[in-house]
């Protein structure tokens, strides 16, 4: 089946600097959407983004579909940035695989 | 704008004995629902999803069954909890015509 990489597993930033988070998956996927999840449980939506680059704000997701991966880049971190963020993936029907996440902390 | 819930917020249940979650969906019709569980600083994993009412496909069964009773309404439900159920439940959304997905709020479980 579908296997999700993401790295790295957890990252600790300064307010202000920048982080990239990768995700690397097995098969090609034809859809693929990066989540952030509040440290209280809540996931929302970032992106939504099989190929190409979106921006959102200081965010930016870039994935390249031939090259199984995908990333997403944070500029100028906020301490409201902490929390965990997921890459899935789904290639075919209604099945969604999720990455193992990568756990952020910017301290003040 | 649709709206997502999920009841209840929380949940502390024995082992052996009964559960069933909720998940709601208002502002769209004929949504396609789906369950995941997450166990505490894990990773989210699919358990079911729903095309239309009445139809269920199994992902992933950890012991618990799913249903769609009504075109807004998905149930996650079983009748002996094991000490593994505890975690997070989250119930999403996405329209007929796309793909993105949009979750709830969550429920957490623990069983002791």
């Amino acid at each position: 089946g579908q296997q999700v990489q993401q790295s790295p597993a957890s990252l600790v930033l300064q307010e202000g600097e920048n982080a990239e988070l990768q995700c690397n998956f097995s098969s090609t996927a034809t859809r693929l959407q990066w989540f952030y999840q509040h440290p209280g449980g809540r996931l929302v939506s970032l992106f939504y983004n099989p190929s190409g680059t979106k921006h959102t704000g200081r965010l930016t997701s870039t994935t390249v579909t031939n090259e199984r991966r995908s990333s997403l880049h944070i500029s100028s971190s906020q301490t409201t940035d902490s929390g965990t963020y997921f890459c899935a993936i789904d290639n075919a029907g209604a099945k969604l695989t999720f990455g193992g996440g990568t756990r952020l902390t910017v301290r003040p | 704008a649709q709206t997502i819930h999920q009841w209840p917020v929380a949940e502390i249940k024995a082992v052996g004995s009964p559960l069933s979650l909720g998940c709601t969906i208002k502002g769209k019709s004929s949504p396609n629902l789906y369950w995941y569980w997450q166990a505490t600083g894990g990773t989210l994993q699919q358990l079911f999803y729903s095309i239309t009412v009445g139809q269920v496909e199994s992902v992933v069964q950890l012991n618990l069954s799913a249903s769609r009773p009504k075109d807004d309404q998905f149930i996650l439900s079983t009748e002996k909890l094991l000490l593994s159920h505890s975690g997070f439940y989250l119930c999403a959304w996405s329209g007929g015509q796309g793909w993105e997905q949009y979750f709830g709020p969550g429920t957490r479980l623990t069983v002791l």
